[in-house]
């Protein structure tokens, strides 16, 4: 079973940068994952923010970056806002049709 | 401006048998992979099921393999999962979402299912 791993939480100052990371429990992450990253506030659908590594979907602030940084996903938010404060997910594709969402990471700014 | 709908949402007894429907527009439906992806209640997203843009390509987790039925109709331009037996664990809001360049792009706002007795 393939399981993706996420930060449970994180907390970051106004202003500040962060990066939350998608790795797999057994093996790195490369781009032939195509890792993508989402944003979910309470009662909202996800919003995607970054898919293909690091291609930032329509409307997304610069700010927010996607890159591989050593054996994993990474997303990384600089000047972090008060409305940043979400939860993230990651997925990759394990080929075969099939993709696996990691489990989600809690962010708090403050 | 894309727009997807899902409809079909419910309370439904463990064993019994619901399907969703995802109304969609804005876009070449039938241009598309489509998704379902649910989230159970306080807990994260999964991964349910794929459909390529002609119905003939499928793929579900494994979870869901042998119960539930992902299908499509281009000139309806909608989305359908159909699901059986089943489980408590099933409960949860399930989302259609477009697949472009290997992501999930645009989202619809969700349908409840909750699997009780």
């Amino acid at each position: 079973q393939t399981v993706v791993t996420q930060e449970p939480s994180f907390s970051v100052s106004p202003g500040g940068t962060v990066t939350l990371t998608c790795g797999l429990r057994s093996g790195s992450v490369s781009t032939r994952f195509f890792p993508s990253w989402y944003q979910q506030t309470p009662g909202q659908p996800p919003r995607t923010l970054i898919y293909s590594t690091n291609t930032r979907s329509s409307g997304v602030p610069d700010r927010f970056s996607g890159s591989i940084v050593g054996n994993k996903a990474a997303l990384t938010i600089t000047g972090a806002q008060a409305d940043d404060e979400s939860d993230y997910y990651c997925v990759l594709y394990m080929g075969s049709g099939l993709w696996v969402f990691g489990g989600g990471t809690k962010l708090t700014v403050l | 401006e894309v727009q997807l709908l899902e409809s079909g949402g419910g309370l439904v007894q463990p064993g019994g048998s619901l399907s969703l429907s995802c109304a969609a527009s804005g876009f070449t439906f039938s241009s598309y992979w489509m998704s379902w992806v649910r989230q159970a209640p306080g807990k994260g997203l999964e991964w349910v099921a794929n459909m390529n843009q002609d119905g003939s390509d499928k793929y579900y987790v494994d979870s869901v393999k042998g119960r539930f039925t992902i299908s499509r109709d281009n000139t309806k331009n909608s989305l359908y999962l159909q699901m059986t037996s089943l489980r408590d664990d099933d409960t949860a809001v399930y989302f259609c979402a477009t697949v472009d360049g290997y992501a999930l792009r645009y989202w619809g706002q969700g349908a409840l299912v909750t699997v009780s007795s």
